[in-house]
């Protein structure tokens, strides 16, 4: 059973449309971030939230950490095909050893031109 | 900057075959991880060290085990491979000292056992 559960696995769309991705779990984190991996690349950080309710912005992306801190989304406007890639979210747990840095399913997504 | 350094980038086991995986990294980073990850999934822990002298099991241990002699160095070892072990291999280090530090990854090792 994964911590963390990312949806959707996949997602294909066209340029120019929004798209939302959701990370899920039963256990409260003391943070949340989000990556994104390349084909043949590790993961590369692009935010971290730590409040519940914060809500931070990343140009077209928005990144949303839940009030209950179990749960985060990511929104994407306006999505191009440089976007394209494998969204992973990662959360360090608010109980027990903080120092576990787990990650979610991975939602791959692929925007067409 | 050299960050977080994988060896080798590729290679093909045989079933029963023994090998280590290196890692080295040189921001005088305490926590280090083992992460597998398999075709299109997210990343799964299979060791991780909050220093040196200090390992802890994470999700997937079996089959691996770990050392952590220097604070830069952070080996994986598999002492027989099984195909089940087919996998990308990544290796992350990040700062200690506050929960909501970016962890750096190196490229990866692509584990072929056949």
């Amino acid at each position: 059973t994964q911590l963390l559960e990312q949806s959707p696995q996949f997602l294909s769309i066209q340029e120019g449309e929004n798209l939302t991705v959701y990370c899920n779990s039963s256990s409260v984190f003391s943070s949340l971030q989000w990556y994104r991996q390349e084909p043949g690349e590790g993961p590369v950080l692009l935010v971290t939230v730590v409040t519940g309710g914060e809500v931070k912005k990343l140009k077209r992306l928005t990144f949303q950490f839940g009030d209950a801190r179990k749960d985060s989304s990511l929104h994407i406007t306006a999505a191009q095909p440089g976007d394209t890639g494998l969204y992973l979210c990662a959360g360090a747990l608010d109980s027990g050893s903080a120092r576990q840095l787990t990650f979610g399913s991975g939602t791959q997504l692929t925007v067409l031109p | 900057n050299a960050g977080v350094t994988q060896t080798p980038k590729f290679r093909i086991l045989k079933i029963g075959q023994s090998m280590t995986l290196q890692c080295a990294q040189d921001m005088n980073h305490n926590y280090m991880y083992w992460y597998r990850q398999d075709p299109g999934m997210g990343l799964k822990l299979i060791y991780y060290s909050v220093g040196a002298g200090i390992t802890d099991k994470g999700e997937v241990p079996n089959g691996y085990n770990v050392s952590r002699s220097t604070t830069e160095d952070f080996p994986l070892r598999l002492e027989l491979a099984a195909p089940s072990q087919t996998s990308v291999y990544f290796c992350a280090s990040r700062d200690r000292g506050r929960r909501n530090t970016e962890a750096f990854f190196g490229q990866g090792t692509r584990l072929t056992v056949v």
